[in-house]
């Protein structure tokens, strides 16, 4: 079954850069058949879309974050990576990657990461 | 952006109780809308989707209902292991979610 995988810095200072790994086991993430997304969840509060991936030149950004993301894909190592510029601590959180499904009739993120803490602190 | 406004925030219900929570959203989305359990530490998971279809592997008490701008997701009788936030999506435009309903069992 596919499985997603979380992985990065669990500290990144303010104005710097958060870079997380997201990697895809179970299905080729270049295939075109998905797109592959990251979503956020600060601390008891609730989730947030940062952005997907189709492919490399297929990307989809929040507009409240488009300034400071970029997703890319590394499809020789069959992972999908999230950069956030400029951190504050606004951006701490758990963040989770996930299989965005689009078909005729269902639209949905049907598989998820276990996610990972991203604090951002000096 | 669109908004989804859940209501309750939170609620307390016996098992076998009937539980109903509501999504409301800033603008008409047709029935572009999913359903998400969170438990407590784990990744949310795809219950409900668009508005009324039940996920494969979901448990039938578990339903949907709703167009437009107001939706409705339903537990026919609330079990422990139902003990989770609730989350409301959209998928009209880009994607935005409610701000959760915490269920718990009194």
């Amino acid at each position: 079954q596919v499985q997603l995988q979380e992985s990065g810095p669990g500290l990144v200072k303010p104005s710097q850069t958060l870079s997380l790994t997201c990697t895809v086991s179970g299905a080729s993430i270049s295939s075109g058949d998905y797109y592959w997304t990251w979503i956020r969840q600060p601390a008891g509060k609730g989730l947030e879309w940062i952005g997907r991936i189709l492919t490399s030149w297929n990307t989809n950004y929040n507009p409240s974050l488009k300034s400071r993301v970029t997703i890319s894909v590394d499809t020789s190592k069959n992972q999908v990576s999230l950069r956030l510029s400029s951190v504050t601590a606004a951006d701490t959180a758990v963040y989770y990657c996930a299989r965005h499904v689009l078909l005729r009739n269902y639209d949905a993120f049907d598989v998820w990461g276990q996610g990972t803490m991203v604090s951002v602190s000096s | 952006d669109i908004r989804m406004t859940q209501s309750p925030s939170s609620l307390s219900a016996s098992v076998g109780d009937r539980v109903t929570i509501t999504c409301q959203a800033s603008q008409d989305i047709t029935n572009y809308l999913n359903w998400y359990q969170q438990k407590p530490g784990k990744a949310p998971k795809i219950l409900i989707y668009a508005a009324s279809s039940l996920e494969t592997g979901v448990p039938s008490r578990f339903s949907g209902s709703g167009s437009g701008t107001d939706f409705t997701f339903t537990i026919s009788s609330l079990q422990p292991e139902d003990i989770a936030t609730y989350y409301c999506q959209q998928y009209d435009t880009f994607f935005t979610f409610g701000g959760g309903t915490k269920v718990e069992i009194k």
